[in-house]
């Protein structure tokens, strides 16, 4: 069964960073692009980042460019959501999403439970 | 960046009936690039449809998509009582890819 884990949401200030992490299991991670979407509380669904299969390609929302690194580790089926110079509006449950194929163009076809980052002081 | 603009906001209705949401983009949607998400609250979403009329794997045949370049549409024909939630589009043709706000489904 496909699986996707978050981990690493937490509690931080304004300006503090945090890394998320993202486990695969279930199918061919090397195979998919991945991406990055989050919600803010109550709000809707807006995409963060996204990187191809083989990690040569990435891309980042205006939101984020320059603050957000998204990287992975297809040895470890592990994704993952460097996050720099964090702020308050960046507080959201952050999902880890799998593509329909390692580039675009590709809809997002499984999706983690999800990991709450909180940025307040 | 292609704006998506969901209509209804909510939509009340009764088990049964049928429910229309509809999905317009700022500008053409290549390659018909829509699809659609269905969240519950506490819940992440699910794929409902792709390719703006392709159902997803295990998606009941009550769900259907349809439309072409900026005009989109999710149909229920006969509303279940746990399709009431959250309905997302999404085009993923253009750069960067962008959701619509959402249609509420609520139990009339």
């Amino acid at each position: 069964e496909m699986q996707l884990l978050e981990s690493g949401g937490d509690l931080v200030q304004p300006g503090e960073s945090l890394r998320l992490s993202c486990a695969a299991s279930g199918f061919t991670f090397s195979g998919y692009a991945m991406s990055w979407v989050r919600q803010a509380p109550g709000k809707g669904l807006e995409w963060v980042s996204a990187m191809t299969d083989n990690g040569r390609s990435t891309y980042y929302a205006d939101s984020v460019k320059g603050r957000f690194t998204i990287s992975r580790d297809n040895s470890k089926n592990t994704l993952y959501l460097q996050m720099n110079s964090l702020r308050a509006e960046d507080t959201a449950t952050y999902y880890c999403v799998k593509g329909s194929s390692g580039s675009r163009p590709y809809y997002f076809d499984n999706w983690g439970q999800g990991t709450l980052v909180t940025v307040s002081s | 960046e292609s704006v998506l603009t969901q209509s209804p906001g909510t939509l009340s209705l009764s088990p049964g009936e049928r429910a229309t949401l509809t999905c317009r983009a700022s500008q053409s949607v290549s390659g018909s690039y829509i699809a659609w998400y269905q969240q519950q609250p506490g819940q992440a979403p699910r794929l409902l449809i792709y390719g703006a009329s392709s159902r997803a794997t295990g998606i009941p045949d009550r769900f259907s998509g349809s439309g072409s370049g900026t005009d989109f549409t999710l149909t229920i024909s006969r509303l279940e009582p746990e399709d009431f939630a959250v309905y997302y589009c999404h085009q993923y043709g253009g750069s960067p890819r962008t959701f619509g706000q959402g249609t509420k489904v609520e139990i009339k």
